[in-house]
């Protein structure tokens, strides 16, 4: 079992709608999650970074954990075109030497 | 703004050829890291660095090595390109005592 499993998709939904994207893990050492967002052909970057349990939200992305349940959870509300791309989760904790452990990505199409 | 640089967005290499990727980041980084991704395989780390000529093993080193002989440059040998190591090769790097990473643009190797 991978350390962190993630639905690759593909996930299509319509300009304004609320894009729900998950992933679970198994180490209950992880405290520090993440959300990337990758375009085609470009490099991730940081696009959430939460702390142990809970919501945070900037503009309309809002991230949750639930550490008793090990899930995490991104929100995206009123989706654009732009929102296109694939999304990946990462985590760490523990004595990790600074890696991130992410899961396979979920590939988002929103469509005009 | 940090930025983190790789020698090349393509390369097309011969099966057998000595190949060098190589990664720069400007932001005084104790910590770099090579992945590889590949559809449905997601991110693999092949090779972390978290200081100068300090490295470990990520989950896939086999058929490559790496060199960090200064902190700012972190370099991605295949010994022997064979062509199921045809991919795009991500550079990541981070600050001794944090998680997140920033990533390169890429490269897209092609093994023929």
């Amino acid at each position: 079992q991978k350390e962190v499993e993630q639905d690759p998709g593909p996930l299509s939904v319509p300009e304004g709608a609320i894009v729900s994207l998950n992933c679970t893990y198994s180490n209950s050492a992880f405290q520090y999650f993440m959300w990337y967002r990758q375009y085609s052909r470009k490099g991730p970057e940081l696009l959430m970074y939460t702390y142990s349990s809970g919501n945070k939200e900037d503009g309309r992305f809002t991230a949750q954990v639930d550490k008793s349940s090990k899930y995490i959870s991104l929100f995206i509300r009123d989706s654009q075109p732009s929102d296109s791309a694939t999304y990946l989760c990462a985590m760490a904790g523990g004595s990790t030497l600074g890696r991130l452990y992410f899961g396979r990505g979920t590939q988002l199409t929103v469509w005009p | 703004d940090v930025k983190v640089t790789q020698s090349s967005r393509y390369l097309v290499k011969r099966t057998g050829e000595k190949v060098f990727l190589e990664c720069v980041q400007d932001m005084d980084h104790e910590n770099m890291f090579w992945y590889r991704q590949d559809p449905g395989l997601g991110l693999r780390l092949i090779y972390f660095s978290y200081d100068v000529k300090m490295k470990e093993k990520g989950d896939i080193p086999e058929g490559y090595s790496v060199s960090r002989e200064k902190k700012e440059r972190f370099s991605l040998i295949l010994e022997s390109a064979s062509t199921n190591q045809t991919s795009m090769y991500l550079c990541a790097s981070n600050p001794g005592g944090y998680y997140e990473q920033y990533f390169g643009p890429g490269t897209r190797l092609t093994v023929t």
